[in-house]
């Protein structure tokens, strides 16, 4: 298994130009997650997903969108890109059953985004 | 609502030293608590993890933590720290029934030869 894998690895935006983030995971977790690193800060949750077509908010969702259209796919579209949005952005997974606590998350490796 | 504190963002030892980094939580009901280290460049990757039963949790690279309901506390600690440790160590919280994880902000281990 690949685990949770993500494109590309580093990319250089400007301002108000737009991108998507691609985020696979081949092992058929139906929870995904989008984070964002910045500096001192820990991660910050942007979008979750339960399940395919089902999308929600985490804690800091201005100036992204999500879909997932596959168990496998969630990628992350950033529309018109601000300097805000420098950050590190990590994709994530993990298996639930029903309404049990969420088991272990698997990362992938990273996109580094700088906007100028 | 659940939360997170790690004390200290920066930890520094000597190789060989004991480790120990602190995570506090906050809880309304019983939690699920998690270690995560994260490698210069890399994602994060769990080192171990409490869920129920026993209260000390022994994880990879020689790391274990300890649950104290009493104290709300899951402290990591390692008895000899190696060169290799260094990295960032996050401590999440995950509420019964809650599948969204809240992680602290990060300790940066520092370690010295």
């Amino acid at each position: 298994n690949a685990g949770v894998t993500q494109t590309p690895k580093f990319r250089i935006l400007k301002i108000g130009q737009s991108m998507t983030l691609q985020c696979t995971q081949d092992m058929n977790h139906n929870y995904m997650y989008w984070y964002r690193q910045d500096p001192g800060m820990g991660l910050k949750l942007i979008y979750y997903s339960v399940g395919a077509g089902i999308t929600d908010k985490g804690e800091v969702p201005n100036g992204y969108n999500v879909s997932r259209s596959t168990t496998e796919d969630f990628p992350l579209r950033l529309e018109l890109a601000a300097p805000s949005q420098t950050s590190v952005y990590f994709c994530a997974s993990s298996y639930s059953r029903g309404l049990a606590v969420q088991e272990t998350q698997y990362f992938g490796p990273g996109t580094r985004l700088l906007v100028l | 609502a659940q939360s997170v504190t790690q004390l200290g963002s920066h930890v520094s030892v000597s190789e060989g030293a004991l480790v120990l980094l602190r995570c506090n939580y906050s809880s309304s009901v019983p939690p699920y608590l998690f270690w995560y280290v994260q490698y210069p460049n890399q994602g994060l990757q769990l080192l171990l993890k409490y869920t129920t039963g026993a209260t000390l949790v022994k994880g990879i690279n020689g790391f274990e933590a300890e649950f104290k309901k009493s104290e709300t506390s899951f402290h990591l600690t390692k008895p000899s720290a190696h060169m290799s440790d260094a990295a960032e160590y996050f401590c999440a919280v995950s509420e019964g029934g809650s599948y969204i994880p809240t992680f602290g902000r990060g300790t940066s281990l520092i370690v010295h030869p």
